[in-house]
Parts: structure tokens; C-alpha cells; sequence
């Protein structure tokens, strides 16, 4: 086990709506990314946060945005949720921005109706 | 642009014997790559990484190449196992403005160990 847990384990929502998904990262870990997993495929980074800001994203549209808290623990939201949304999502942390291992939760998997 | 390639989406194995599963990345200028294993419905769990001043990285069972000059990576696992079955990513450090800490990840090789 990792130490970085999310939730929900599962979620299923409706083209349109919105919504937020949770990860706390490992202890002493203060960065933490989220990354899109489409079944049969590699995960995709989506945005890394560190220190509470956005620290590097990628080729996702704005719809897709998430918060750091004080405690490292971090939340992901998507908004105008589209059937090409559903995926597993996994929050990973790391000790520190770049150059270090990312550990891995269990993920989300949320499928959009 | 930016890619990192498995060679074999699918590798059968003999318990027992020792697997190889490779992949291609096409960043020169990476520095940091990373294995991991993903089982069925899991997150991906670390197994080894490796950073572009060495060659070669030892774990327990299991063995990491680098090859610079081809864009290489290679994963060896000693002593094949049921346990092993899953999903094998590799993965590199993303290069350049707003791209470290970014993984970019292979489509991945599935393992399966035959008893």
C-alpha cells in the first residue's frame, strides 16, 4: 500500500453534470498529480499541484481543475461532464515536483452516462 | 512528440523463467524513467526507476537497462511468478517548461504467467 487514497472507489454521473474527486496524499508528501486512465490505455497527466498552486498540466481543457489544500490533500473537478470523461482517475504524490516517485491510489472510476 | 512505446502488448512466460519486457521512448533529453505494475483494478504500484547517468539498476528480481544511445528501456524479472501477471507501464519524466514532474506513460505490456 501506498498511502495515498481516494475517493469515491466508484461514481457514475450524467453527460452535463459536475464532478469532484478526492485524493490525500502519503505522509510528508507535498505534491500531488492527477492523471486520466481510458480502459486498455496508459494514464494521461492531467495537472500536478504543489504547495497549493498548479505546477505543470496537460492537454486537458479547462473544464478540468482541482485545488491543493494545506494538508497536501487535493481535489479534482470536472465540470460539463462528457461520455469521453469516463475513465479511471488516479491522484499520485511525491515527495517533491520533479525528478522523484510518484506513488499511486487506488484510484476512481467514474463512468459518465 | 512526446511518446514512450512497449514493444509487445502482450508477453507469455513460463513460472518460473525470467521475463523481459522492453520499451522505446523518444525524448533524448529525458532523464528520469520509471516501471510500473498494475493489476487488475489498482492504481499503478512502483516497481523501479532509473535515472540517465546509470545504465543498469537492480531491485529485487528484477532489473532495470538504460540505453541512451538506442532510447532503450528494458525490465527484467527473475524467477517469473503468478504474482507477476499484470499490466507493466513504462514511464518517462516529461522535459522543458511546465513539463517536470509530468509522466508520460507507454500503452503498456500485459504478463502472463503460465504455472
Amino acid at each position: 500500500e501506498t498511502g495515498v487514497t481516494q475517493s469515491p472507489t466508484h461514481l457514475i454521473k450524467t453527460r452535463g453534470q459536475q464532478v469532484t474527486l478526492r485524493c490525500s496524499s502519503q505522509s510528508g508528501h507535498n505534491t500531488v498529480s492527477w492523471y486520466q486512465q481510458a480502459l486498455g490505455q496508459g494514464p494521461q497527466f492531467i495537472f500536478q499541484y504543489y504547495r497549493e498552486e498548479e505546477n505543470g498540466r496537460g492537454n486537458f481543457p479547462p473544464r478540468f481543475s482541482g485545488l491543493q489544500f494545506p494538508n497536501y490533500s487535493s481535489e479534482l473537478n470536472v465540470n460539463a461532464l462528457e461520455l469521453d470523461d469516463s475513465a479511471l482517475y488516479l491522484c499520485a504524490s511525491s515527495p517533491s515536483t520533479a525528478s522523484d516517485t510518484q506513488y499511486f491510489g487506488p484510484g476512481t472510476r467514474l463512468t459518465v452516462l | 512528440g512526446e511518446s514512450v512505446g512497449l514493444h509487445l502488448p502482450t508477453l507469455s512466460v513460463q513460472e518460473g523463467d525470467n521475463s523481459i519486457i522492453n520499451c522505446a521512448y523518444s525524448n533524448s533529453a529525458s532523464d528520469y524513467f520509471i516501471w510500473y505494475k498494475q493489476e487488475s483494478g489498482k492504481g499503478p504500484q512502483f516497481i523501479i526507476d532509473i535515472r540517465s547517468n546509470m545504465d543498469k539498476r537492480q531491485g529485487q528480481r528484477v532489473t532495470v537497462l538504460l540505453n541512451k544511445t538506442v532510447k532503450h528501456l528494458s525490465l527484467q524479472i527473475a524467477a517469473t511468478q503468478p504474482g507477476d501477471s499484470a499490466v507493466y507501464f513504462c514511464a518517462e519524466e516529461g522535459q522543458g517548461s511546465g513539463n517536470t514532474g509530468k509522466l508520460i506513460f507507454g500503452q503498456g505490456t500485459t504478463l502472463q504467467v503460465k504455472p
